[in-house]
């Protein structure tokens, strides 16, 4: 079974509009990170935040962690149409390095 | 540029035929990881490993599937026989960093047809 699973399961907004997608799981971790992945790519690493954080920002990204409720979220801001993308949530298990991806955010920008 | 690369990455075959997919990690990466997508389940995790011993392998058929690390440069996915339902795109990723702080690098992606 994922470990995480996002909310939406597929989002589309306009150009300059903020984006928000939320990821939760199921076991303590150490740490929780969001990848990208366009169409027919990899996937891109974007963002990790520790346990022990609580928020944190790079760029147009801001991500927040709340750990009693085992979720996070994933804020873009005025997004752009490259934005357009799969976003997924990852964690492993304290201790381990089994990362699990949840079942992603389709996200859609409008020009 | 260090990345992960994969081959091949697109691969055609008919069923009960072998398959077998090569990645070779970013130099230096001691984390190699295996996933496979499909818009049914996602990205699974079939296996990992860590300094080329394999940790977890809990993800993967063990009928048909196998995963090696014959050298730190080099790992394998192999499928015997394959399956039509084995058609998914596999990516491979490394990484250097131990659980608390990794982040993971992905390769392009093999994407497997069986017929």
């Amino acid at each position: 079974s994922q470990q995480g699973e996002e909310d939406p399961q597929a989002l589309s907004i306009q150009e300059g509009e903020n984006a928000t997608m939320n990821c939760s799981y199921k076991t303590s971790i150490n740490n929780l990170q969001w990848y990208r992945q366009n169409s027919g790519r990899g996937l891109v690493h974007l963002i990790l935040i520790r346990s022990n954080e609580r928020e944190k920002h790079s760029g147009r990204l801001r991500v927040t962690l709340d750990t009693s409720k085992k979720s996070s979220s994933l804020l873009i801001t005025a997004s752009r149409a490259a934005d357009t993308a799969s976003y997924f949530c990852a964690t492993a298990s304290s201790g381990t390095y089994k990362y699990i991806f949840g079942t992603g955010t389709r996200l859609k920008v409008l020009a | 540029d260090a990345r992960v690369t994969q081959t091949p990455r697109h691969k055609v075959t008919e069923m009960g035929q072998e398959v077998t997919m090569r990645c070779q990690p970013i130099l230096g990466h001691n984390t190699v990881f295996w996933y496979r997508q499909t818009m049914m389940q996602g990205l699974e995790l079939l296996a990992y490993f860590r300094n080329r011993a394999p940790l977890d392998d809990s993800g993967m058929p063990k009928d048909r599937f196998s995963a090696e690390m014959p050298d730190a440069t080099l790992a394998t996915l192999k499928i015997q026989p394959s399956e039509p339902r084995d058609s998914a795109v596999y990516f491979c990723a490394s990484g250097s960093r131990g659980p608390h702080t990794g982040e993971l690098f992905f390769g392009e992606g093999s994407r497997l047809t069986v017929l």
